[in-house]
């Protein structure tokens, strides 16, 4: 079946503008995550869903950075007034159930590597 | 907090050699681990995990890891690489300290196979 997708796969964008990543979240899958991926480095935890509320946003580095997913599938991620330290791939993640145990299986996207200029 | 380190940024084999991709983690109950693979354009793909029982798990592609409490570690290994096997390489625990649940990552081994 479909896998995690997300759109664009790549997005170049100047300082200070305001860019939309999307995930599309494997179908029936509850739980929704946010990670970014800077060079050299493992992904890190931003956001996550249950549902259709962020559960825990703990790891979103700012308020310029902001995540919805309104209807409990597709999420959008927000950052306003981009820095060139945004630069990073942005990986979202989605899992069956609600991942109350920790044993679920993340499967991850594809990424958009966003670059600021 | 738990943590997880990857020693090796970049191993080199030769194609059929034998790998082991060191992991090592910090956190103070039985963690959750993993190993994922990483392609280039591709999303992260689990190769394996292991929650409790045999420490011995066995993975996809031919892999396997060993979890090992008296030495931290959860080493990833495979008997005879093959160039398909050429990626970066992750290991990871989860934080069960939060209801996310969320995975903390190491900071990857890149692999590359000789032909």
């Amino acid at each position: 079946g479909a896998g995690v997708s997300q759109t664009p796969s790549n997005k170049v964008t100047e300082k200070g503008k305001y860019v939309e990543l999307r995930c599309d979240p494997i179908s029936g899958h509850t739980a929704l995550y946010w990670y970014r991926q800077s060079l050299g480095q493992g992904p890190e935890f931003l956001i996550y869903f249950q549902g259709t509320g962020a559960a825990d946003d703990s790891g979103l580095p700012n308020d310029r950075f902001f995540a919805v997913r309104p209807e409990g599938s597709v999420s959008t991620l927000k950052i306003q007034r981009t820095e060139r330290g945004d630069s990073a791939v942005y990986l979202c993640a989605s899992s069956l159930t609600p991942s109350g145990s920790g044993t679920d299986t993340q499967y991850f996207g594809p990424g958009t590597r966003l670059t600021v200029l | 907090a738990q943590s997880v380190t990857q020693p090796d940024i970049h191993i080199t084999v030769s194609e059929g050699a034998s790998l082991e991709l060191r992991c090592n983690y910090s956190y103070g109950a039985t963690p959750y681990l993993f190993w994922y693979v990483q392609s280039p354009g591709q999303g992260l793909q689990l190769l394996l995990k292991y929650f409790s029982g045999d420490t011995l798990v066995q993975g996809i592609k031919g892999f396997e890891a060993e979890f090992k409490r008296s030495q931290s570690s959860f080493n990833l290994r495979k008997p005879s690489v093959h160039w398909s096997d050429a990626a970066e390489y992750f290991c990871a625990v989860v934080d069960l300290s939060g209801s996310a649940r969320q995975l903390t990552f190491g900071s990857g081994t890149q692999l590359t196979v000789l032909p």
